[in-house]
């Protein structure tokens, strides 16, 4: 019973592909995120929707684009992969307290190990 | 600024030492929340801790202790006899104001990478 689960946990690819992440929660959450974790263990958020709505978009190239289909998805697509692209993504999602979904426990995926060769 | 930092970058103890890890935040909301999140070795990230800014009560869970002081903006953690399993990448976070929207953004300090040494 996998609360937040994205696939694939590993993606190795070269310069230049396209390459897309997805994410699935089952918590029954309507904000989801996208963080990203550098090699020295920086994490930032990228992207934040809720009910399906972008609400955060952080500095990020336009080659990054999420999707949500619906309340329990949310996708990363990245186009013309480039090397610093390469770090661990992680997918995460939370219910809203006090009118905020930010100031509740955020459940995390297992992350997603992208590698741009 | 809004930020969040903690300055221990790496920490290295030896099993059943106490160790205390430090976050300072900055922030311009008067209500506001903390968090805690550990990351073990194999990668995932685990809450530990939520804290509302009025309350300034130390919090105790097991081995676990935060203190939350918002005089000097800080909301530390200790670990009291440490094991190896504590060995892992702490975080401190802080939702920080979006700009204009009724979301904040979670916002991580740098991590503290605690080493437990049998």
């Amino acid at each position: 019973d996998t609360a937040v689960s994205q696939t694939p946990k590993y993606l190795v690819t070269q310069m230049g592909n396209d390459k897309s992440i997805k994410c699935e929660q089952n918590l029954g959450h309507d904000t989801m995120y996208w963080y990203k974790q550098d090699s020295k263990k920086f994490l930032k958020i990228m992207f934040s929707y809720n009910n399906k709505e972008l609400i955060i978009n952080e500095t990020v190239p336009n080659r990054f684009s999420p999707k949500s289909p619906d309340k329990a998805h949310l996708n990363l697509h990245i186009n013309s992969l480039e090397l610093g692209d390469s770090a661990v993504y992680f997918c995460a999602s939370s219910r809203r307290f006090r009118g905020r979904p930010d100031y509740n426990e955020q459940f995390f995926g297992p992350g997603t190990r992208l590698t741009v060769l | 600024a809004q930020k969040v930092t903690q300055a221990q970058t790496e920490i290295s103890v030896v099993e059943k030492e106490d160790v205390t890890l430090d976050c300072v935040y900055e922030t311009r909301d008067t209500t506001y929340y903390l968090f805690w999140y550990k990351q073990p070795p194999s990668g995932e990230l685990v809450f530990l801790i939520r804290r509302n800014s009025f309350d300034e009560q130390n919090e105790i869970s097991g081995r676990y202790s935060w203190n939350f002081q918002k005089s000097t903006s800080s909301f530390n953690f200790t670990i009291t006899a440490s094991q190896v399993v504590d060995s892992a990448v702490y975080f401190c976070a802080l939702p920080l104001n979006a700009g204009g929207t009724s979301y904040g953004k979670l916002t991580f300090g740098q991590g503290t990478i605690l080493t437990v040494h049998p």
